[in-house]
């Protein structure tokens, strides 16, 4: 079974820039692992932001960009925003089934 | 507009089943695939499989088999999630989200909640 490992918390000031990553126990995360990453907001169903590594969604915010970074897949906020605030989960499709990394959970502060 | 819109709340005892509902709306119900993914108290999200829908066929995480079907029914454009046995473990709210061929998720369900009580 894939683990899926992401930063448990990070804190950024309003306006900055901030990366999230996700790796993968069985090695380096490639586009085959279709990365996808989540949002959600205390309360509320998570939020697709981002599929297949760097594709953005009609009502994903223009600061949000996805990418490989090393042998992980990458979040990158820039601008941050208050409303940024939030738990972001990684998704991986890995050995036939899909698994989720424990989520990051993002302070604006 | 696309909708995934699951069904009420449930109260459960230990040793019981529970059957969720996704019904979707405002697309093509044959050409996407649908995700069940629970979430425990103040846990994160798990994946518990996928229907293809189109197939009828489905693909269930590991922990999951011999306890999790998934159905759907065309002539409404629903899916159902049926957990079976249930423990206090598996109080969560259960989500359905939706997924085009290839990795493209989008759209999720509003989230159903069930809890295992005895």
């Amino acid at each position: 079974q894939t683990v899926v490992t992401q930063e448990p918390s990070l804190t950024v000031s309003p306006g900055g820039t901030v990366t999230l990553t996700c790796g993968s126990s069985t090695g380096a995360v490639t586009s085959g692992y279709f990365p996808s990453w989540l949002q959600q907001k205390a309360g509320q169903a998570p939020r697709t932001l981002i599929y297949k590594t760097n594709n953005k969604h009609s009502w994903t915010p223009a600061r949000f960009s996805g990418s490989l970074l090393g042998d992980k897949a990458a979040l990158t906020l820039s601008g941050v925003q208050p409303e940024d605030e939030a738990e972001y989960y990684c998704l991986l499709y890995s050995g036939g089934s899909w698994v989720f990394g424990g989520g990051t959970k993002l302070t604006v502060l | 507009q696309v909708q995934l819109v699951q069904s009420g709340a449930e109260v459960k005892k230990p040793g019981a089943s529970v059957k969720v509902s996704c019904k979707a709306s405002g697309y093509t119900f044959t050409n996407y695939y649908i995700h069940w993914v629970r979430q425990a108290p103040g846990q994160g999200l798990e994946w518990m499989g996928i229907i293809y829908v189109s197939y009828d066929t489905t693909n269930l995480a590991q922990k999951f088999q011999g306890r999790v079907s998934m159905t759907r029914d065309t002539s409404t454009s629903t899916v159902y999630m049926e957990l079976s046995s249930l423990a206090s473990e598996d109080t969560a709210v259960y989500y359905c989200a939706r997924e085009a061929e290839g990795g493209y998720w989008d759209y999720w369900g509003q989230g159903t909640l069930v809890t295992v009580s005895s």
